[in-house]
């Protein structure tokens, strides 16, 4: 089971960039990182998804080196609203059966004004 | 169109009792997914289906656990004999299918949340 590692907590403040890393060592070769935010009282929501070098779209940019045993979740001038947990996903397929997915306890982002 | 759609919001039960939760997949989606969230902890993945098939049931916590899916669609979450640990949100989400990089791009809904007393 392709198991992740992340901070419990980080603080910023409002304009900053945010850069949060995950550790997946163990994960397969044709496993996608994948990154989600929650707020409270909320399900998940996708923010970005990866294999490998960097991906980046409107929200944020993920940058995932040649190992692949890590990634990093890169959120540009932050704001008050991006306050919340953010989960960094690997999957388990053996083959082209998905097996358990872990989603591991999340950082939770402060951002202060 | 709409979203993943999940009932009841809320759920008070003795303990002892059975509970089923139902979750409303986004139309079009075959891979259907239930986890659980306790009070301050991260998502535990339970189960997920590929259409109306669960090829994997070891995430699921105990025999007291099983879950459903009719029809390519909704599916419903049963907990039989609730014991206070089960007390927390369970969280359904869907994709467009289980393959790679689509399995990882889930939606996901509100959430119950299960309190057992």
């Amino acid at each position: 089971l392709a198991k992740t590692t992340q901070p419990i907590s980080m603080d910023s403040y409002e304009g900053q960039e945010v850069n949060i890393t995950c550790s997946h060592n163990n994960i397969a070769t044709n496993d996608y990182i994948t990154w989600y935010q929650q707020f409270p009282s909320q399900g998940p929501r996708f923010i970005i998804q990866g294999y490998k070098t960097k991906v980046t779209n409107e929200v944020a940019s993920l940058f995932i080196p040649a190992d692949r045993k890590s990634s990093t979740l890169s959120l540009p001038r932050v704001s008050l609203s991006d306050t919340a947990v953010y989960y960094c996903l690997v999957g388990d397929f053996r083959g082209s059966t998905l097996g358990r997915l872990y989603f591991g306890r999340g950082t939770q982002l402060t951002v202060w004004p | 169109g709409a979203g993943v759609s999940q009932s009841p919001s809320n759920k008070v039960t003795e303990k002892g009792k059975d509970v089923e939760l139902r979750c409303d997949p986004i139309s079009g989606h075959t891979a259907l997914y239930w986890y659980r969230q306790s009070l301050g902890q991260g998502l535990e993945f339970l189960i997920y289906f590929q259409g109306n098939s669960a090829p994997d049931k070891s995430g699921l916590p105990s025999d007291r656990f099983s879950a459903e899916r009719t029809g390519g669609s909704v599916s419903t979450l049963t907990i039989q004999r609730t014991q206070q640990e089960d007390s927390a949100v369970y969280l359904c989400a869907s994709s467009l299918r289980v393959a790679a990089a689509a399995a990882y791009e889930q939606y996901f809904g509100p959430g119950t949340r299960l309190t057992v007393t």
